[in-house]
């Protein structure tokens, strides 16, 4: 069964500096995807960045980037230049096949981040 | 641009008792799936449904039925209320799938229905 793993449950940041979220994954598709979410505390989810397995590069999205080592089968998120509004939860989740050619996604448990001025 | 609108946004309920939770989404999107999130935890997928017409079971499905009403709209019902089903309700909407060419597209989530059940 595919998994999910932050195993960072709160994480302090200072202000402008960079910040590196963990996410380890468990998967025998030779295809797959992976997403990160951020979820401010007024609750909604946002979507920050995909990193598919079978991409060359990295992802990026303004100061958001994925560490991606497919070997060590993690996709860490990497926040530069951190700011007051980025303190949130960040949850990594995995795309796994459905039917009829959907997907579902399997979520990890999150990682609470507080940045400090 | 309103997305995915999920209503309503906060419930209680007492044991026992019924609701069904309302989803409709804008963006023309063939999939669209309920998660519940609990404390401390990343959300669960409840059920999903790939196409109008059509719905499969996710992690957690006890307790709850689904009902894709046409393209735009999906449903979710507690037939008898039970203090564990108390979460946060989130539904979600995709074009994706699991096509290469459709792979990165992301699910878009409503703003989620907090129900508590006493």
């Amino acid at each position: 069964a595919q998994k999910i793993t932050q195993t960072q449950p709160g994480m302090f940041v200072q202000e402008k500096e960079a910040v590196t979220l963990d996410c380890t994954y468990d998967t025998s598709d030779q295809s797959y995807g992976l997403f990160w979410y951020k979820q401010p505390s007024s609750g909604e989810m946002i979507f920050l960045i995909y990193q598919g397995s079978y991409d060359e590069q990295n992802a990026t999205e303004g100061r958001y980037s994925l560490n991606f080592q497919k070997a060590r089968k993690s996709a860490n998120l990497v926040i530069s230049a951190s700011q007051l509004g980025d303190s949130a939860m960040y949850f990594c989740a995995m795309r796994e096949a459905a039917m009829d050619s959907s997907y579902k996604l399997i979520f990890g448990s999150g990682t609470r981040l507080l940045v400090r001025p | 641009n309103a997305g995915v609108t999920q209503t309503p946004k906060f419930q209680v309920l007492k044991t026992g008792q019924s609701m069904t939770l309302q989803c409709a989404q804008d963006m023309n999107h063939n999939s669209m799936y309920w998660y519940r999130q609990d404390p401390g935890m990343g959300l669960r997928l409840i059920y999903y449904s790939a196409s109008e017409g059509t719905t499969d079971k996710g992690e957690v499905p006890n307790g709850y039925n689904v009902s894709r009403l046409n393209k735009r709209e999906f449903s979710l019902r507690l037939e008898s209320a039970a203090p564990s089903q108390t979460s946060v309700y989130f539904c979600a909407s995709t074009s994706g799938s699991g096509r290469d060419r459709d792979s990165n597209q992301p699910q878009h989530f409503g703003d989620g229905t907090r129900l508590s059940i006493l």
